[in-house]
């Protein structure tokens, strides 16, 4: 089946700083969407994007849909603690009623 | 309201019970999923109800057994289950199955089989 490679896999950080991760398919996706787990609970979702290179904002999230339909990325500006979580990119092909998640990216943030 | 509400949130059954899951939105969504979610990985699509009716199974065992009583609710029978059955399973529903939409995400119910 399809398969989003989410990278990285782990990321340590200084509160403060920025961070920045991707979402890449050898496949062309109509929709992207990031979400963010804390243990035990369900994803939450954070940026939804529909179009090729639409670049859309949540406070200090950025995420935008690669040009060529296959990438998408997230950035989280001037981090906080209560950034910690897992991040997964999620994509939905044309079409499809699948929604297809990437493998997720671990935050850790250091006061 | 983006709220997908599940229950029960803990659930420990043996390996002869029957339990069900239950979900339930009321945000007029006609796609509705369930989802498994081992530990340190991501989640995986058992099941997509689209109108109430089952357009995907994702080759999911019988013991478990999914149902659509109205656009609402979402069940999930388990019967016979076992203890590699144990996961976070959620639910999320979407506007549509197919179209350019969010999917929303329930707070799960953590299943322990003994």
């Amino acid at each position: 089946g399809q398969q989003l490679n989410q990278s990285p896999q782990s990321m340590f950080i200084q509160e403060g700083e920025d961070v920045s991760m991707n979402c890449t398919s050898s496949s062309i996706f109509n929709t992207w969407l990031w979400y963010k787990q804390d243990p035990g609970e369900g994803p939450v979702l954070l940026i939804a994007l529909y179009k090729a290179g639409e670049l859309t904002s949540n406070g200090r999230l950025t995420a935008q849909f690669g040009i060529t339909r296959k990438d998408s990325f997230l950035n989280i500006s001037a981090s906080i603690p209560s950034d910690v979580g897992i991040y997964f990119c999620a994509g939905r092909q044309g079409g499809s009623e699948k929604l297809v998640f990437g493998k997720g990216t671990k935050l850790t943030v250091n006061p | 309201d983006t709220e997908v509400t599940q229950t029960p949130k803990h659930l420990v059954m043996g390996m002869t019970n029957k339990k069900s899951l239950k979900c339930e939105q009321h945000m007029g969504h006609r796609a509705m999923y369930w989802y498994k979610q081992k530990a340190k990985k991501p989640p995986e699509l058992m099941f997509v109800y689209s109108y109430e009716k089952l357009s995907i199974n994702e080759s999911v065992p019988s013991r478990f057994s999914p149902e659509c009583p109205n656009s609402s609710l979402l069940n999930l029978h388990l019967h016979a289950l076992q203890p590699e059955d144990s996961a976070l399973y959620l639910c999320a529903s979407s506007r549509t199955g197919s179209m350019n939409t969010e999917a929303f995400f329930g707070q799960g119910t953590r299943l322990t089989v003994v």
